[in-house]
């Protein structure tokens, strides 16, 4: 079975800033796939960017990065130079060959990020 | 960029009543999947479909839910008989390939079901 934790429910950050959204997760696949979808508040799920278990470097997509530190079980997403458009829920997700043949994903409760003019 | 495209983007309906959820997924994908958001809760899985059949099925997906693909473009979520417990956020995702894990999906911007 596979797990994905995040702990912190709701951040506030200022704009410009940087902040770091937490996730762990829990496996015993040997190869899988960590992701984190942008939910605003209209509810579209949007693909924000990916970490593969074999990656040897973490993944960056503009303004955001992925913290992967996999002997930890963490997938931390850092978004850098927030802005208000960022306001939003995020989740990380994860699929691996446990997710069934298929790989649907599983997603965490989520983090209600607000960024603060 | 292609999308994956859902209609209708808010449906309301009678306790009871049937209801289909319609999704166009990309046109070269080859996995679909539904997956539900009760509104405040995390996104749950509800089933995947490969090769017109179903692939997995989670517990929620029970004899009242059905898919289908009955065109070349067309992914649709049946809801037999509504229950209040049905209302949420209904969401359509669809992958190119899937034999690596790190295929990302898709999402729909989903259609918000209410059952009243």
């Amino acid at each position: 079975a596979q797990k994905i934790t995040q702990t912190q429910p709701g951040m506030f950050v200022q704009e410009k800033e940087a902040v770091t959204l937490d996730c762990t997760y829990d496996t015993s696949d040997p190869s899988y796939g960590l992701f984190w979808y942008k939910q605003p508040s209209s509810g579209e799920m949007i693909f924000l960017i990916y970490q593969g278990s074999y990656d040897q470097q973490n993944a960056t997509e503009g303004r955001y990065s992925l913290n992967f530190q996999k002997a930890r079980k963490s997938a931390n997403l850092v978004i850098s130079a927030s802005q208000l458009g960022d306001s939003a829920m995020y989740f990380c997700a994860m699929r691996g060959q446990s997710s069934g043949s298929a790989r649907q994903l599983t997603f965490g409760s989520g983090t209600q990020l607000t960024v603060l003019p | 960029e292609p999308e994956v495209t859902q209609t209708p983007s808010h449906q309301v309906t009678q306790m009871g009543q049937e209801v289909i959820l319609r999704c166009v997924p990309i046109s070269n994908h080859l996995y679909f999947y539904w997956y539900r958001q009760i509104l405040g809760q995390k996104v749950e899985f509800l089933v995947s479909f490969y090769n017109n059949e179903i692939s997995e099925k989670s517990e929620i997906f029970d004899d009242q839910f059905s898919v289908e693909r009955p065109d070349g473009s067309n992914f649709t979520l049946k809801i037999r008989s509504t229950k209040l417990e049905d209302s949420a956020m209904y969401f359509c995702a669809s992958t190119r390939v899937t034999g690596s894990p790190n295929q990302p999906q898709h999402f729909g911007d989903g259609t918000r079901l209410s059952i009243l």
